[in-house]
Order: C-alpha cells, then sequence, then structure tokens
C-alpha cells in the first residue's frame, strides 16, 4: 500500500534560518508529488507540485522541492524563512495508476520565531 | 475565498442527531472529495467522486452517507456520530484524471457531544 512519511513533526526556526522538510514515500510506479500548506487558521492550500521534467520544481514564496526517485523522496526547502512561514506542511502523493487516492503525509508543523 | 465553498463551518451535533455538511466548488473541476482531519493524524480519504459516481470508499462507516447530485455540489449526511468522528472535514475537487492538485475547503469542524 502506498503511503508517506514526514520526519518531523515539529520544526522551530529562526527568521532567516534554511529550511528542509523531508518526505519520503512508497509507491513503486510513477507518482505525482504535492506540497500543501495550511497557515493558522486557514485552508489547505497547494505549494508546489512535480509531474515530470526537471526534478527541482519551484513553488510559491520562494519555496521548492527536489524529487529524487532513487531515494522515493520529495524534500522541502526554502534558503531563508520568515515568521509568516509559520503553518503546517503536508506531502501527498498521487500514483498516476492509482486512479482518485492522493494519499497525506502526517504534516509537519514549523513555527518560525521572529 | 478557495472557489470550494463549505457549510456550516462550524457544527456541534449530539449523537442521536442527524445533520448534513455542503460542499460547492464552480472550478469546472470533475471530481470532488471528502477528507476527514484529525489531530496528529494524516488526512484520511472518506470518499470520493467523480462526474457524480461514487469512485471511492474507504471504508468508512456507515453512519456517513456521502451524496452528489452533480459535479458541483457534495455532502456529507451525518447520523448517530460518535465523539471519535469529531473533527475538521475537508471538501476538496480536482480535475480527472490529471490530478493537478486540490482545491481544498475551509472545512467544517465538526464536534460530536
Amino acid at each position: 500500500a502506498q503511503s508517506v512519511s514526514q520526519h518531523n513533526h515539529h520544526v522551530i526556526l529562526s527568521e532567516a534560518a534554511s529550511l528542509e522538510l523531508g518526505c519520503n514515500y512508497s509507491y513503486g510506479g510513477t507518482v505525482n508529488l504535492f506540497w500543501y500548506v495550511q497557515y493558522p487558521g486557514q485552508h489547505l492550500q497547494l505549494l508546489l507540485k512535480y509531474f515530470s521534467g526537471d526534478p527541482l520544481v519551484k513553488g510559491i514564496k520562494g519555496f521548492e522541492a527536489e524529487f529524487i526517485k532513487s531515494k522515493f523522496s520529495f524534500n522541502l526547502r526554502k534558503p531563508s524563512v520568515q515568521w509568516s512561514d509559520t503553518a503546517e506542511y503536508f506531502c501527498a502523493v498521487n500514483a498516476r495508476t492509482g486512479g482518485f487516492k492522493t494519499i497525506f503525509g502526517a504534516g509537519t508543523r514549523l513555527f518560525v520565531k521572529a | 475565498e478557495t472557489g470550494v465553498t463549505q457549510t456550516p463551518r462550524h457544527l456541534v451535533m449530539g449523537m442521536t442527531n442527524k445533520k448534513s455538511l455542503k460542499c460547492e466548488q464552480h472550478l469546472g473541476h470533475n471530481a470532488m472529495y471528502w477528507y476527514k482531519q484529525s489531530a496528529k493524524k494524516p488526512l484520511e480519504l472518506m470518499f470520493v467522486y467523480s462526474l457524480e459516481e461514487r469512485v471511492e470508499n474507504n471504508s468508512v462507516p456507515s453512519r456517513f452517507s456521502p451524496e452528489c447530485p452533480n459535479s458541483s455540489h457534495l455532502f456529507l449526511h451525518l447520523h448517530t456520530l460518535q465523539p471519535e468522528d469529531s473533527a475538521l472535514y475537508l471538501c476538496a475537487s480536482s480535475h480527472y484524471p490529471a490530478n493537478y492538485g486540490y482545491t481544498f475547503g475551509s472545512g467544517t469542524r465538526l464536534t460530536v457531544v
């Protein structure tokens, strides 16, 4: 069965620190990969996505993620975080032959200290 | 607004009540989803509808009953729920089969007392 693992449940950083959130998935076939973000009191929204091509994808607000197929990973990065990046981040995987099922990780809560 | 509207935003219900959650999208998407979001747990897929046909029922108890009268509307009918059903219920929509990512609603915070 497909699964998505996010390594850290809570991360605390100071402003301007670099961020890397880990995401690993288990599925042997071709996948679409996503990162979603949920700011406090707001809805889940798509941060970035990977379907094919360049494994380094760029999203909104300076975020990027790198797909490493050999490691089944899709880690999220940002060179310099801001207080406004405080949110919960969810990695998600959709198997291209899996029909409608998108599997989400448990989420990582990021708190950025001003 | 996200393009996916959920009502009500908050709901408190007793275990013997019957209530319904509503979701509406006008993004031209042809698939709609119900997810359950509980603290410290991954989002749990409950139901998937494509073109008004239910294509996924993820072993959800029968006290949850979905309804999709058209491609823009999705309901979740609730009956004799348990306190452990208290959670945030999220509706999402997307294109199918090319899933370019979900658009989520703001959710309904359900408390069962």
